[in-house]
């Protein structure tokens, strides 16, 4: 089945600063890759997604790119804010039939200091 | 609207002891999921239902039972509790689409003793 690996654990930037994180995915089948963001003790929300026929999806600060190719996607944050410190998590899905089960990676604790 | 509400918020159980957490949403979607969310291990699917009278496992089933209820009831039963289901429990539903967002419900902290 799918396996999501997230990279890294734990990521500490300056105010200001972009942050990466990254992820890879085993099966050559999924083509859904949405991104959650979930802050300490609150439930996980979308903050954006992508579908395999796009490479690359920007949202104001926010942006994810996709490699089919090497099966590996990315998220990106240019000037962090100390709101970003939060715990993201990847997740990649085949998207079969009429719903789709996600395989989450393990999440990056992102810690943005001022 | 609600979205997705959780109750309890927060449980805890003697090893062996049994209960249900209850999941309800009012966005009128028909997929409806279960997941365990561990400390370094994301989450996890336990069980998911795609519509109204249908349910499937899904990656940690083991211990744990399910019922749709009904289209906006989706059950999660714990029949003799175990310390290695002391989780966050979050429930999460979306529209019986491949590509559709899904949204959580708040969580409910389970200790098992």
């Amino acid at each position: 089945g799918e396996n999501v690996e997230q990279h890294p654990s734990t990521l500490s930037v300056q105010e200001g600063d972009s942050a990466v994180i990254k992820c890879t995915y085993s099966d050559s089948a999924s083509n859904y890759f949405p991104w959650y963001k979930q802050e300490l003790g609150k439930r996980p929300q979308l903050i954006i997604d992508i579908r395999s026929n796009v490479g690359e999806k920007k949202d104001q600060r926010i942006a994810v790119t996709l490699n089919k190719t090497a099966k590996h996607f990315s998220l990106h944050i240019t000037e962090t804010q100390p709101e970003d410190s939060a715990v993201y998590f990847c997740a990649a899905s085949k998207g079969s039939g009429g719903y789709n089960k996600l395989i989450f990676g393990a999440g990056t604790r992102l810690a943005v200091h001022p | 609207n609600a979205g997705v509400t959780q109750t309890p918020k927060f449980q805890v159980l003697k090893t062996g002891q049994s209960m249900t957490l209850q999941c309800a949403q009012d966005m009128n979607h028909n997929s409806m999921y279960w997941y365990r969310q561990d400390p370094g291990m994301g989450l996890r699917l336990i069980y998911y239902s795609a519509s109204e009278g249908t349910t499937d496992k899904g990656e940690v089933p083991n211990g744990y039972n399910v019922s749709r209820l009904n289209k906006r009831e989706f059950s999660l039963r714990l029949e003799s509790a175990a310390p290695s289901q002391t989780s966050v429990y979050f429930c999460a539903s979306n529209r019986n689409r491949g590509w559709e967002t899904q949204y959580f419900g708040p969580g409910t902290r389970l200790l098992v003793l």
